[in-house]
């Protein structure tokens, strides 16, 4: 256990349908990462937040994606309109600011778009 | 591409002997990093090297960095059946994101 936590685990939605994952980062970590990972691929970066500052969010894969961080500590990722496409891993990962510092990965929101 | 590619894609040994895999970059990086990943869990940290680094070791784990091949390879030594995952490594480049490539699927068997 990394200390990064995913919710839910699971989550099978009907195409169409909005879904939302929370991510808990580590408690003293200020940087927090969401990638997408597929069947056979590595992860997938999505975007990141430096407290509740979103400093990168061009490689979000469309703008039915969107994440927040309002206070700086958990993190949301939603997508909307759901396609049978966005069936995917989500992962979450925080770290420190330091550059160079290892970055923690949750154990990630598997979703399934019926 | 801002990812590292891992060679090979798969990697099937004998518990006991060693494993070597390698990551290939094409820009510059602050930093590379090993993780490693169990078949549908999230993905755990093995082993950090810097980029004014050439060599680290950590348990059975030694990495190594060419930063003018733009290369690094991570070897298992004394492979066991539990090392059996895909292995990733992560490039910290500006910016500070990490990208990481496709990965090697590694199976030991015992």
């Amino acid at each position: 256990d990394t200390g990064v936590s995913q919710d839910p685990r699971h989550k099978i939605t009907k195409r169409g349908q909005n879904v939302t994952f929370r991510c808990d980062p580590i408690s003293e970590h200020n940087r927090l990462y969401w990638y997408r990972q597929t069947l056979g691929q590595g992860p997938e970066f999505l975007t990141y937040f430096q407290n509740e500052a979103q400093l990168e969010k061009s490689r979000l894969l469309s703008d039915r994606f969107s994440a927040e961080r309002p206070k700086g500590s958990f993190s949301t990722l939603e997508i909307q309109r759901t396609e049978q496409g966005d069936s995917a891993m989500y992962l979450c990962a925080s770290s420190l600011t330091a550059v160079g510092n290892t970055i923690y990965f949750g154990e990630g929101s598997w979703l399934t778009v019926v | 591409s801002q990812q590292g590619e891992e060679d090979p894609q798969a990697l099937s040994i004998q518990e006991g002997e060693n494993a070597t895999m390698n990551c290939s970059y094409k820009t510059s990086i602050n930093n590379l990093q090993w993780y490693r990943q169990n078949s549908g869990r999230g993905l755990v940290h093995l082993i950090l090297i810097r980029s004014n680094e050439r060599e680290k070791h950590s348990g059975r784990l030694r990495v190594t960095l060419d930063t003018s091949k733009k290369s690094s390879s991570l070897l298992i030594t004394a492979s066991r059946a539990a090392d059996t995952a895909s292995y990733f490594c992560a490039l910290l480049r500006v910016g500070n994101q990490f990208y990481f490539g496709t990965g090697t699927s590694l199976t030991v068997i015992p």
